[in-house]
C-alpha cells in the first residue's frame, strides 16, 4: 500500500515571502499522479497542482511550483509570494496509475498560516 | 459548469439510526469517490466507482455501504450510527485515469 508523509503538521510564513511544503511518499510503482490540495476554513477541498511521475519537468500554476524528486520520492509545494488567501490546510496527496478509479491517499496535511 | 453536488449538507442522528448521503457527480464524469474526514485528520478513503462498478474499496466499515445508479449518481448508506461515525463525507468524482478529482462540499453528519 502506498503511503504519504507531511512532515511539517504547520509552518507559518509571512505575506508575499515564499514557503515550501514538504512530502514524501512510498510506493513500488512507476506510474503514478502526485497533488496537492488545499483545505480553506470552508473546509472545501480545492486542487492545488498536479504531476504526472513519468514526467520530468515540474508542473507550475502560476504562484505555485512543485519539485518533484522521483528517486527521492520526494514532492515539495512552493508557494511564492504567499498570499492571506493562502492560509489553509495543505494535502499532498499520491494516486496510482495502474488501474482506473483508483483511490487518492492523502497525507496528515500541513496547516498553513500567513500572517500580514 | 455544476460542480459535485452532495445532500443534505448537515445531518444530525442519533446512534444506531440509519442515514443515507446523495452525491450528484460533475456530467460525463466516470468516477465517483466517497472520502471520511474526522476532525483534524486527513480525509479518509471508503470507496470508489468506476463506471457504475466498484473499483476501490478503502477502510469502509461492515455498516456502511454505497453504490452507483444508472444516472451516475451515488448513495452512502451507514446504519447503526455511532459517534465516532461523526465526520465530514466529501464525495469527489473524475474523468479520466489520473485526473484530478473535484470534490464536493461534504455532507456534515453528526451522531448524537
Amino acid at each position: 500500500a502506498q503511503t504519504v508523509t507531511q512532515s511539517q503538521p504547520e509552518m507559518s510564513v509571512q505575506e508575499a515571502e515564499t514557503v515550501t511544503l514538504s512530502c514524501t511518499y512510498d510506493t513500488s510503482e512507476s506510474n503514478y499522479y502526485l497533488f496537492w490540495y488545499k483545505q480553506p476554513p470552508s473546509r472545501q477541498m480545492i486542487l492545488v497542482i498536479r504531476q504526472e511521475a513519468y514526467k520530468q519537468q515540474n508542473a507550475t500554476e502560476n504562484r505555485f511550483s512543485v519539485n518533484f524528486q522521483k528517486a527521492a520520492k520526494s514532492f515539495s509545494l512552493k508557494i511564492s509570494d504567499s498570499q492571506l488567501g493562502d492560509t489553509a490546510m495543505y494535502f499532498c496527496a499520491f494516486m496510482s496509475g495502474e488501474t482506473s478509479g483508483s483511490r487518492l491517499t492523502f497525507g496528515e496535511g500541513t496547516q498553513l498560516t500567513v500572517n500580514p | 459548469a455544476a460542480g459535485v453536488i452532495q445532500s443534505p449538507r448537515h445531518l444530525i442522528k442519533e446512534k444506531r439510526e440509519t442515514a443515507t448521503l446523495k452525491c450528484y457527480p460533475i456530467s460525463r464524469h466516470d468516477t465517483v469517490y466517497w472520502y471520511q474526514q474526522g476532525p483534524g485528520q486527513d480525509p479518509q478513503f471508503l470507496i470508489s466507482f468506476y463506471e457504475k462498478m466498484q473499483s476501490d474499496k478503502g477502510s469502509i466499515p461492515d455498516r456502511f455501504s454505497a453504490q452507483q445508479f444508472s444516472d451516475y449518481h451515488s448513495e452512502l448508506n451507514m446504519s447503526s450510527l455511532e459517534l465516532g461515525d461523526s465526520a465530514l463525507y466529501f464525495c469527489a468524482s473524475s474523468f479520466g485515469q489520473g485526473r484530478e478529482l473535484f470534490f464536493g462540499e461534504g455532507s456534515r453528519l453528526t451522531v448524537l
